[in-house]
């Protein structure tokens, strides 16, 4: 089993549209939590950090669940902007963090 | 503010050729990261530096070797290289593997032929 899952998509939608990923983790002793961006033929870049209350940065919302073991991001009124890959990404607690594939969102007008 | 900076940004090996990929920050970062990404596979962790002096194997660290020096800079080593490292490497660093922000250079996109 991956230490870090995640549904590869692409995820096709429209512009306004709320869409949703998740992201599963195998290592309960994981201690933090991020969903980052990469554009085509870029790096990496971190979108947000995940904590365990939640939390919101305009229209992206995080959420954390650590019974399940599994990280949700939603995004609210997309824009075409948004299409990127969207990675899921834990620190497993051992000075290292670990990646999913990524998510692939397009945004269509 | 230049950030985390790779070089080459491209490259075109032959087989069994050797060189070596230069990451470089100034950010004062401790920690200091070599990933390679490949279609499906996502980023994997080759090699790591918690600091100066420091480095330790990820999960591909195979075919590698790496040297933290300098704490700006982590040298990335491919003694032989294989078409199997054909791939995009990707340098990051972070302040420590808190929670806190991994910053990533632009990519070396290398091919072995």
């Amino acid at each position: 089993r991956k230490e870090v899952e995640q549904d590869p998509g692409p995820f096709n939608v429209p512009e306004g549209a709320t869409v949703a990923f998740n992201c599963t983790y195998s290592n309960s002793a994981s201690q933090s939590f991020f969903w980052y961006r990469q554009d085509c033929r870029k790096e990496p870049k971190l979108l947000m950090s995940v904590y365990s209350s939640g939390n919101e940065d305009g229209r992206f919302t995080a959420q954390l669940n650590r019974a399940s073991q599994y990280i949700s991001l939603l995004i609210r009124d997309s824009k075409l902007s948004d299409s990127a890959t969207y990675l899921c990404v834990v620190n497993t607690g051992f000075q290292k963090l670990v990646f999913g594939t990524g998510t692939r969102l397009l945004v269509s007008p | 503010n230049a950030g985390v900076t790779q070089t080459p940004k491209f490259r075109v090996l032959k087989t069994g050729q050797s060189m070596t990929l230069l990451c470089a920050q100034d950010m004062n970062h401790e920690y200091m990261y070599w990933y390679r990404q490949d279609p499906g596979m996502g980023l994997r962790l080759i090699h790591y530096s918690v600091g100066e002096g420091t480095t330790a194997k990820g999960e591909v660290p195979d075919g590698y070797n790496v040297s933290r020096l300098k704490k700006q800079n982590f040298l990335l080593g491919l003694e032989s290289a294989a078409p199997s490292q054909t791939s995009v490497y990707f340098c990051a660093s972070s302040y420590s593997t808190g929670n806190t922000e991994a910053f990533f250079g632009q990519g070396t996109r290398l091919t072995v032929v």
